[in-house]
């Protein structure tokens, strides 16, 4: 079981608004920046939103990011059926000195 | 063309070793800290071990600790991971990674490691 926790499915239709939590404690998340990466079926994971809200060059504004307290968040706007893919997000954790990863959130497009 | 590319998996049994190696090119990589990552089939990713740039830092995932161990050999642009005593649940695709800004923004394709008898 994560020390991150994430929904383990999302759905949404083409044009919606969706939202995936991250649920961490003080240690991690409450202390430090939340990354989220997006891995479609059959690739590499890549990385979406980095230091909590930036996006690297080339991910689109639909993607952005936040965090309050122990909690981190993606939003995903204007859903379209290529969003469709599993997301994870990772943060430092000052207690353990390890990098933590959520158990991922598979996002479907109805 | 900034590239990672991994090398070294196969099949091996319980209790053996295996030596992954990551060719980085296109970037000047002493200047990046790096990372192993990998996924079990069907399963999502687990963080396994960083490596500042000039290697002087390491962190290693607790259920790895003991058995794997991440070096670098920046004059080579080479990362590399020694896996021990494997298990059968080691058996996944592993990831070589760059870390950047604390995200890791470029991933190599993978290499798949089997455990079994």
């Amino acid at each position: 079981q994560s020390v991150l926790t994430q929904p383990p499915s999302a759905s949404g239709t083409p044009g919606q608004r969706v939202t995936i939590s991250c649920s961490g404690s003080n240690s991690n998340i409450g202390s430090n920046t939340v990354n989220w990466y997006q891995q479609l079926p059959g690739a590499a994971p890549k990385l979406l939103i980095y230091a909590t809200s930036q996006r690297p060059s080339g991910v689109p504004d639909r993607f952005s990011g936040s965090k309050s307290g122990t909690s981190g968040s993606l939003a995903i706007s204007g859903l379209q059926s290529e969003d469709e893919a599993d997301y994870y997000c990772e943060v430092w954790d000052d207690s353990l000195n390890n990098w933590l990863f959520g158990g991922g959130t598979k996002l479907t497009v109805l | 063309e900034v590239q990672l590319v991994e090398s070294g998996g196969g099949l091996v049994q319980p209790g053996g070793s295996l030596r992954l190696s990551c060719a980085a090119s296109g970037f000047p990589f002493g200047a990046y800290d790096m990372n192993w990552v990998r996924q079990a089939p069907g399963k999502g990713l687990e963080w396994l071990s960083y490596i500042s740039a000039s290697g002087t830092a390491i962190y290693h995932a607790d259920f790895v600790k003991g058995r794997f161990s991440i070096s670098r050999d920046n004059t080579r642009t080479l990362l590399f991971l020694q896996m021990n005593s494997l298990r059968v649940e080691d058996t996944a695709v592993y990831y070589c990674v760059r870390r950047k800004l604390g995200g890791m923004d470029v991933w190599g394709q993978g290499t798949t490691v089997t455990v079994s008898s």
